[in-house]
């Protein structure tokens, strides 16, 4: 079982939908929370830290919650340029500071 | 703004040669990290260096060794390459003491072993 879990989709859903993806993560250890964001054959690009309070960028809200050791992800408005594979991200600091990705969700809109 | 560097950005190899590999981090970053991504799979941290010093190994293989500089550029050596080792190598770079979050990840390397 993986350390970070994720739905790998494929979302399709057409333009201006809401879509949400979720995450889980095994290691209660895990500190920081990362959503990042890949396009095909690129690197990861930093989409939003999550916080326990949630965090919103524009169309993108993001939420954890530590004691189910869950993290969201909600889009609004979805654009063409949404389209991208969405990896979920933790952080386990007791041993350095890794990056454990989930093998991410990906999305598709549509017009 | 300056992002993480890496050269070369593709790579053709024979097995049982040798490749490296070069990171160039954002300027002030002084820890860089490696992970290898493989067709259809996720990034899997390989080795990290803060200050010049390794910090925290991941599942690296002992054929693969790699170095941070004074100018904290990083070379990841990799040698007696396998076909296995095809996959696309990420740098990332953050600031601070490891522990610190937001890592930013460079273009990669696309590394090809025939």
């Amino acid at each position: 079982r993986k350390e970070v879990e994720q739905d790998p989709g494929p979302f399709n859903v057409p333009e201006g939908a809401t879509v949400a993806f979720n995450c889980t993560y095994s290691n209660s250890a895990s500190q920081s929370f990362f959503w990042y964001r890949q396009d095909c054959r690129k690197e990861p690009k930093l989409l939003m830290s999550v916080y326990s309070s949630g965090n919103e960028d524009g169309r993108f809200t993001a939420q954890l919650n530590r004691a189910s050791q869950y993290i969201s992800l909600l889009i609004r408005d979805s654009k063409l340029s949404d389209s991208a594979t969405y990896l979920c991200v933790v952080n386990r600091r007791e041993y350095g500071n890794k990056l454990v990705f989930g093998a991410g969700t990906i999305l598709r809109v549509k017009s | 703004a300056a992002g993480v560097i890496q050269s070369p950005r593709h790579l053709i190899k024979e097995k049982r040669e040798t490749a490296t590999l070069k990171c160039y981090p954002i300027p002030r970053h002084d820890t860089v990290y490696w992970y290898q991504q493989g067709p259809g799979q996720d990034p899997q941290f390989l080795i990290s260096f803060y200050e010049k010093m390794q910090s925290d190994k991941g599942s690296i293989p002992d054929r693969f060794s790699a170095q941070q500089f004074s100018d904290y550029h990083s070379e990841l050596n990799m040698s007696s390459l396998e076909l296995g080792d095809s996959a696309l190598y990420f740098c990332a770079s953050s600031w601070g003491t490891p522990g610190r979050d937001t890592q930013y990840f460079g273009p990669g390397t696309r590394l090809t072993v025939l």
